[in-house]
């Protein structure tokens, strides 16, 4: 049974970026796409893109574009999502998922923005 | 994007109701919608794909129906345990989008 396993949680200073790891453990991504979630304090889900790991080809909310990049590194069967020009907006828990009916999900990643 | 309403926002229900909670896309996405249960501080368990086919594992009083651009999701008979917030998504297109989320609280 697959399971996403998410690096840990990050503080950052606006301006700058956070880049944030989701890894297969026990199978691997094999031909589904990968999708990053995010989650606002108090909010809703919000899909920001995805990839589709082994053509390494993503997709992204119109919100992000220009913002957002999600790489897929094939020999570690690991895909990255890196935000860039961070506010406290961004402080959110950031989730990785597979498939297009999301599962299984990553555990998060709290990314806290603060000066 | 493809915009994703929910309805309603909130919804206030006792042990034993029937509960339906409905999703408009802004363009039809058949058959591609999902619906999500959240509790607080864990990621979203996935409930009900391709609108209408239930996860393994998911007790069957849950159900979802529709088509087009007009879905629903229904628990036929509220447990204490389904009390939380509740979310559909599309992934029909190159990109995905949820609804805002049903938050169902104990009446």
């Amino acid at each position: 049974q697959v399971q996403l396993v998410q690096s840990g949680a990050e503080v950052k200073k606006p301006g700058s970026s956070v880049k944030v790891s989701c890894k297969a453990s026990g199978g691997t991504f094999s031909t589904y796409n990968l999708s990053w979630v995010r989650q606002a304090p108090g909010q809703g889900l919000e899909w920001m893109g995805k990839i589709i790991p082994i053509l390494g080809i993503p997709n992204y909310a119109q919100k992000f574009q220009g913002r957002v990049k999600i790489t897929a590194d094939k020999s570690t069967g690991t895909v990255y999502m890196e935000l860039s020009s961070l506010t406290s907006e961004d402080t959110a828990i950031y989730f990785c998922a597979r498939g297009g009916s999301l599962d299984p999900w990553g555990q998060g990643t709290l990314v806290t923005v603060s000066s | 994007d493809i915009q994703m309403t929910q309805s309603p926002s909130t919804l206030s229900a006792s042990v034993g109701d029937r509960v339906t909670i409905t999703c408009r896309a802004s363009q039809s996405v058949s058959p591609s919608l999902a619906w999500y249960q959240q509790k607080p501080g864990k990621a979203p368990k996935l409930l009900i794909y391709k609108a209408s086919s239930l996860e393994s594992g998911v007790p069957s009083r849950f159900s979802g129906s529709g088509s087009g651009t007009e879905f629903t999701l229904t628990i036929s008979s509220l447990q204490p345990d389904d009390f939380a917030t509740y979310y559909c998504q599309q992934y029909n297109s190159d990109t995905y989008t949820f609804g805002q989320g049903t938050k169902l609280e104990i009446k």
